[in-house]
């Protein structure tokens, strides 16, 4: 059973352009997370996703940051005109169902450059 | 809202010697406790969960943490540490209920090991 796949691992931007982060979570998982890990900080929640539906979005920038995770294919996490600021590890996380007593698992991350 | 504070930013400790990291919570009711580890480039891998009953826990690769609910905190201890336990070991906290696995992360305790 592979893990929680994410890519690219790495991605360079130029100011301006659009980054799309994609997310293929674990067989059997229904639910997924996205979280940011700015240099030397550790991770913020972004927003939780279920197949079809925002769940909570709470952590998101309001503007040219969204998410989806359509009934097919991986979650995308889409930054709009990026920002040095923006440069960051972003990590996906799934999990089989709702409810903290079950283990969330963690992707590789992907490591956005902005430049 | 909740929040997790790790005390220390950086630990540095002797091969073989013990080690033990701080971790400080703040959530409402009863907490879901969480400890990561990252190695340099890669995603979390979880090391230990709590989310009820014996409050020493026992994690993966010799780690251990003790919930003390008086105390707020969910320290984390390894008896004999290795230089392969060189990393960023990060402490979270999750919220139950709709929330999901929604986790919050402490900033995280950089250790070096020294041989």
């Amino acid at each position: 059973n592979a893990g929680v796949m994410q890519n690219p691992r790495h991605l360079v931007r130029r100011r301006g352009q659009e980054a799309r982060l994609r997310c293929s979570p674990m067989k059997g998982h229904s639910h997924v997370y996205w979280y940011r890990q700015l240099p030397e900080e550790g991770l913020k929640f972004m927003v939780y996703l279920q197949k079809e539906n925002i769940i909570d979005e709470s952590g998101m920038p309001k503007e040219r940051f969204s998410a989806e995770f359509p009934k097919e294919g991986p979650s995308i996490l889409r930054i709009q005109q990026v920002v040095r600021g923006d440069s960051a590890a972003y990590f996906c996380a799934s999990s089989p169902r709702q409810g903290t007593n079950t283990e969330a698992f963690f992707g590789q991350g992907t490591r956005l450059t902005v430049v | 809202a909740q929040s997790v504070t790790q005390p220390d930013i950086h630990i540095t400790v002797s091969e073989g010697a013990s080690l033990e990291l701080r971790c400080n919570y703040s959530y409402g009711a009863t907490p879901y406790l969480f400890w990561y580890v990252q190695s340099p480039g890669q995603g979390l891998q979880l090391l230990l969960k709590y989310f009820s009953g014996d409050t020493l826990v026992q994690g993966i690769k010799g780690f251990e943490a003790e919930f003390k609910r008086s105390q707020s905190s969910f320290n984390l201890r390894k008896p004999s540490v290795h230089w392969s336990d060189a990393a960023e070991y990060f402490c979270a906290v999750g919220a139950s209920g709709a929330a999901g696995n929604k986790l919050t992360f402490g900033g995280g305790t950089r250790v070096l090991v020294k041989p």
